[in-house]
């Protein structure tokens, strides 16, 4: 079945530091969502990239969808300690299919 | 509006026991998930039901039921749980469309011994 996976799994910086996370898939994607999910929390949606090239930024957080929709990234500019969590890709292969496929997660941590 | 709830929020069973993980979800939505959350893994999904009537085994489906009691409710069942059925359980509801967020309910931790 389509697999996506995500790089690094954990990262630890200094508070100020940039962090990014890299979401890969083998098959072309129909779109890509981000979700944050907090210690102890549950994932919670962060945004939906959907044209080849698509960038999106939210404040600090960038988000990218590669051209050829195989990849995509989330950037962190001048973490803070609210930035801390699991950050996950999520993946539909096919416009409309039910089912979501999670990258395993980048677990980030700070130092403040 | 709550969202999506789950109950109960904690849960220790023994091997062999039995019990039902409830979902309710306010939003009218049409497709509701199950998954599992393990350390290093990601969430992988259980079970699914695109539309009140309808489920399909997601990724790792062994050792579980489901039922889509009505358009709000989607209940997850262990027969006879296992240790590897050790796990945090998500359920999460969508409304197919433009805009396709999943929605995710507070989470069961479940502890089998």
């Amino acid at each position: 079945g389509q697999q996506v996976m995500q790089i690094p799994q954990y990262q630890h910086v200094q508070e100020g530091e940039d962090f990014t996370t890299y979401c890969n898939s083998s098959t072309t994607l129909s779109n890509i969502q981000w979700y944050k999910q907090r210690p102890g929390g549950h994932p919670v949606f962060l945004i939906q990239l959907v044209k080849s090239g698509e960038v999106k930024k939210q404040k600090r957080l960038t988000f990218q969808f590669g051209e050829a929709k195989k990849n995509s990234s989330l950037h962190i500019t001048a973490t803070q300690t609210t930035d801390v969590g699991t950050y996950f890709c999520a993946a539909r292969g096919i416009q409309g299919a039910q089912k979501l496929v999670f990258g395993q997660g980048t677990r980030l941590t700070i130092n403040p | 509006n709550a969202g999506v709830t789950q109950t109960p929020k904690f849960q220790v069973l023994k091997t062999g026991q039995s019990m039902t993980l409830q979902c309710a979800q306010d939003m009218n939505h049409n497709s509701m998930y199950w998954y599992r959350q393990d350390p290093g893994m990601g969430l992988r999904l259980i079970y699914y039901s695109a539309s009140e009537g309808t489920t399909d085994k997601g990724e790792v489906p062994n050792g579980y039921n489901v039922s889509r009691l009505n358009k709000r409710e989607f209940s997850l069942r262990l027969e006879s749980a296992a240790p590897s059925q050790t796990s945090v359980y998500f359920c999460a509801s969508r409304q197919p469309g433009r805009k396709e967020t999943q929605y995710f309910g507070p989470g069961t931790r479940l502890l089998v011994l």
